[in-house]
């Protein structure tokens, strides 16, 4: 399977606890992002990459979450003392980069539960 | 599997028959839209995408319609099959490579 894999697909964690998330983009794709989405909203920007760079970060990326891409390729989003409010979808993309590259392409995501 | 959207605009249609989902987007600067199409537990899944400086371009059974002047856009898809099921959202980027900004979802259901 060539497209964007993200690990693990559930997590259900207890408030307080700290979770990672990893994305994989796929194979040479320069731009990799993060999106939030919650039950019957779209998703919402987090932050992106342009190989291991962050770019920008949207004001919804608390000081308690933070990603990183250390060699280009994967990436991985973490969590700090985890709140309800942070229960949604989070959802990894990737795309070529260049002037040209508009297309984004999601992974199947991570279901995070905080109880 | 999980719901993407509880309470979404849902659009009932007939298999066999045209669906026609619409979507207003708010920044005119955008240059580039994207359609995609969400099942249930999945991620967005990319449908179709037009440029700007287009009003309409055709997929397989899929047209996307982009009016610049009201800031609208909508997907037709052309006799809609019960695969097409799933929650649809449009999306806009105003440049090559940056975030996208999706709208609200419309829930399609197929009835057999």
């Amino acid at each position: 399977d060539t497209g964007v894999s993200q690990d693990p697909r559930h997590k259900i964690t207890k408030r307080g606890q700290n979770v990672t998330f990893r994305c994989d983009p796929i194979s040479e794709h320069n731009r990799l992002y993060w999106y939030r989405q919650t039950l019957g909203q779209g998703p919402e920007f987090l932050t992106y990459f342009q190989n291991e760079a962050q770019l920008e970060k949207s004001r919804l990326l608390s000081d308690r979450f933070s990603a990183e891409r250390p060699k280009g390729s994967f990436s991985t989003l973490e969590i700090q003392r985890t709140e309800q409010g942070d229960s949604a979808m989070y959802l990894c993309a990737s795309s070529p980069g260049g002037p040209l590259s508009y297309e984004q392409y999601f992974g199947p995501g991570t279901r995070l539960t905080v109880t | 599997g999980e719901s993407v959207g509880l309470h979404l605009p849902t659009l009932s249609v007939q298999e066999g028959d045209n669906s026609i989902i619409n979507c207003a987007y708010s920044n005119s600067a955008s240059d580039y839209f994207i359609w995609y199409k969400q099942e249930s537990g999945k991620g967005p899944q990319f449908i179709i995408d037009i440029r700007s400086n287009m009003d309409k371009r055709q997929g397989q059974r899929v047209t996307v319609l982009l009016n610049k002047t009201v800031k609208h856009l909508s997907l037709q898809i052309a006799a809609t099959q019960p695969g097409d099921s799933a929650v649809y959202f449009c999306a806009e980027n105003i440049a090559a490579g940056n975030k996208l900004t999706f709208g609200g979802g419309t829930r399609v259901l197929v009835k057999p």
